[in-house]
């Protein structure tokens, strides 16, 4: 059974910081990791989805790594600003199958 | 540039009363989805429709029914409310080889 688990819970940095979001998951039989964005009270956005094929993905300044082997996925954010302030869920979707397992989240808070 | 369009936004039921939430994809997405979120728990999936006409259960189904109508909608009925299904639902679409894209939610409180 695919498990994802997101460490740590909750971060908190100063603004201008780089941080590192970490994403582990059981099994390596993954279709796409895809890393969400959910600000209090609201639905998800998509910030990165990579691809069982690929090794990780660019958007301004996030970047997402994926490594099928370790079971694992960063999300890398540069000069990180108040703005950024959300949980972050990262999904795996599970190959031959349309189910799709999420982490708990990682609480971030960019202070200003 | 709808997206996912769920309704209603909010909703407090009285135990054992019965409603249905509606979802809404304009993207002529095949795959759609129903989750819940409970804080500690991440999201976890209810039922899904992996393309019209077909749906199946996904983690946690019991108490929930679903209806894909067309291509478009998908609906999560509750037969009975119970104070368990206090909860936020999100609704999601997607295409085979890409992400999801999810609706805003429905807060739920049965009390």
């Amino acid at each position: 059974k695919q498990e994802v688990t997101q460490i740590p819970a909750a971060l908190s940095v100063p603004e201008g910081e780089n941080l590192v979001l970490n994403c582990s998951f059981t099994d390596s039989a993954i279709y796409n990791l895809q890393w969400f964005r959910q600000d209090p009270g609201k639905g998800l956005t998509s910030l990165l989805l990579i691809q069982s094929s690929q090794r990780e993905q660019t958007s301004g300044r996030l970047n997402a790594s994926l490594d099928k082997s370790s079971g694992r996925s960063t999300l890398y954010i540069a000069a990180s600003q108040p703005g950024d302030s959300a949980t972050y869920l990262c999904a795996v979707r599970k190959t031959g199958g349309f189910k799709t397992i999420f982490g708990a989240g990682t609480r971030l808070f960019v202070k200003a | 540039n709808a997206g996912v369009t769920q309704t209603p936004k909010f909703q407090v039921l009285k135990t054992g009363q019965s409603m249905t939430l509606q979802c809404a994809q304009d993207m002529n997405h095949n795959s759609m989805y129903w989750y819940r979120q409970d804080p500690g728990m991440g999201l976890r999936l209810i039922y899904y429709s992996a393309s019209e006409g077909t749906t199946d259960k996904g983690e946690v189904p019991n108490g929930y029914n679903v209806s894909r109508l067309n291509k478009r909608e998908f609906s999560l009925r509750l037969e009975s409310a119970a104070p368990s299904q206090t909860s936020v639902y999100f609704c999601a679409s997607s295409e085979t080889g890409d992400g999801y894209t999810f609706g805003s939610g429905t807060r739920l409180t049965v009390v």
